[in-house]
């Protein structure tokens, strides 16, 4: 069954530190994968979106995911993070012909001055 | 910019009650979503639909459920007779084209909960 795996629940980072949110996902293609962020009150906003050739792919925001298909993963970076970057991350994936997202748990992530 | 908007933001209701969740999708799009999360769980799809026909459901979306484009602007959801177990945050959303390889505008959601 398809599915997406995000191991860490909450990560707290320093403001300037650099951050990883991982992501796992379960399908037997490549599967269209997407990484959204929610700030409080805030609707899902999409970071960015990789459906297939170079494995990083560059978001808004200054983040950047990278596609690993060996190890199943869709990890999200960013090399620097600001207090504004304190909000849930999700991980998704959407299988091809069909029109749902499958989403994380989620990551929430909380900034320190 | 143009965004996905949601009434009420907070919903309370007794058991056994209807409600109607209410969307306004992107002016120009023509698919539209609702997605659930339940407190600590993941965000899961419930139903897509298109020029007025349901095109794709989950296995939770049930004859509880059902979704209606009343007019040219809104999107409801609506819950016949709610359970405890349907509380959970509510999420519309909105594409100009179907398929989930097209990004997928979601609204701010509706915290529904069921006493």
């Amino acid at each position: 069954a398809q599915s997406v795996t995000q191991p860490d629940i909450h990560i707290t980072v320093s403001e300037g530190a650099s951050l990883e949110l991982r992501c796992n996902y379960s399908y037997g293609a490549t599967p269209y994968l997407f990484w959204y962020v929610q700030s409080p009150g805030q609707g899902l906003q999409l970071l960015l979106k990789y459906f297939s050739g170079d494995t990083l792919v560059q978001g808004i925001k200054g983040f950047e995911a990278e596609f690993k298909r060996s190890q199943s993963s869709f990890n999200l970076r960013k090399p620097s993070v600001h207090w504004s970057d304190a909000a849930e991350y999700f991980c998704a994936v959407g299988p091809h012909n069909t029109d749902k997202l499958i989403f994380g748990t989620g990551t929430r992530l909380q900034v320190f001055p | 910019e143009p965004e996905v908007t949601q009434t009420p933001s907070h919903q309370v209701t007794q058991m056994g009650q209807e409600v109607i969740l209410r969307c306004v999708p992107i002016s120009n799009h023509l698919y539209f979503y609702w997605y659930r999360q339940i407190l600590g769980q993941k965000v899961e799809f419930l139903v897509s639909f298109y020029n007025n026909e349901i095109s794709e459901k989950s296995e939770i979306f049930d004859d509880q459920f059902s979704v209606e484009r009343p007019d040219g602007s809104n999107f409801t959801l609506k819950i016949r007779s709610t359970k405890l177990e349907d509380s959970a945050m509510y999420f519309c959303a909105s594409s100009e084209q179907t398929g989930s390889i097209y990004e997928q505008y979601f609204g701010p959601g509706t915290r529904l909960t069921v006493t």
